[in-house]
């Protein structure tokens, strides 16, 4: 398809258990991003990168958080040793360019998350 | 206190009503103002953008910014049952590569009813 394609839709983890998030985004863009969405909240900035380059990772809640693109493409966030705070849906946006854009971001569907 | 308030609502409306929904910020250097509407169980998509102050409209969608106030809306008029999802404001500052950076609301659930 055209879009932002996210996987697995769904994860169910048990605490301490690692996880792997996978996002394909839009074929071209240069942008990617990595946002976590919180039950009835709105979504919240983990990490950019441009190309393959990690450009800003200051939104990652913890060390157990990694993030990487290493051929500017498809991207794979990583949570290790997953706690109940990590519940929530990790949405992956892409962009055309990062410079000068207007921050229209293409949003996936999202990984929705669930630690026992 | 979060850099974007918006009340999330439930708000419930009949079809046909003209619908407003607001977001406060504190953050002088945002820049550009945007509205998401997400669906249950999808993504955010983009519904409207707009630079700095003034207003936008495309369609039956009106955005205005208010950079004095530090307050955006969000007009739907003629609302259908079709525009019920959860709406998001989104802003972001020209901080350079990390431009498309965006800082959410926590989305206003709206519901149009027929």
């Amino acid at each position: 398809g055209a879009g932002v394609s996210q996987s697995p839709r769904y994860k169910v983890a048990k605490r301490g258990q690692d996880v792997a998030l996978r996002c394909d985004p839009i074929s071209g863009h240069v942008s990617l991003f990595w946002y976590q969405q919180a039950l009835g909240q709105g979504p919240e900035f983990l990490t950019y990168f441009q190309n393959e380059a990690q450009l800003d990772k200051s939104g990652l809640p913890s060390d157990r958080f990694f993030a990487e693109r290493p051929e500017g493409s498809v991207s794979t966030l990583k949570i290790q040793r997953t706690q109940q705070e990590d519940s929530a849906v990790y949405l992956c946006a892409s962009s055309l360019d990062g410079q000068g854009n207007t921050g229209e971001l293409f949003f996936g569907e999202g990984s929705r998350l669930t630690v026992l | 206190q979060k850099e974007v308030e918006q009340d999330p609502g439930p708000l419930s409306v009949p079809e046909g009503a003209i619908v407003s929904l607001n977001c406060t910020y504190s953050n002088s250097a945002f820049q550009y103002f945007m509205w998401y509407r997400q669906y249950s169980r999808k993504g955010p998509e983009l519904l409207m953008y707009t630079y700095s102050s003034g207003n936008k409209e495309d369609g039956r969608f009106t955005a205005q910014v208010d950079k004095s106030s530090k307050y955006i809306s969000l007009f739907i008029r003629d609302s259908q049952p079709s525009d019920s999802a959860t709406y998001l404001c989104a802003m972001s500052a020209n901080r350079g590569s990390t431009l498309g950076r965006l800082y959410f609301g926590r989305g206003t659930q709206l519901t149009v009813w027929p």
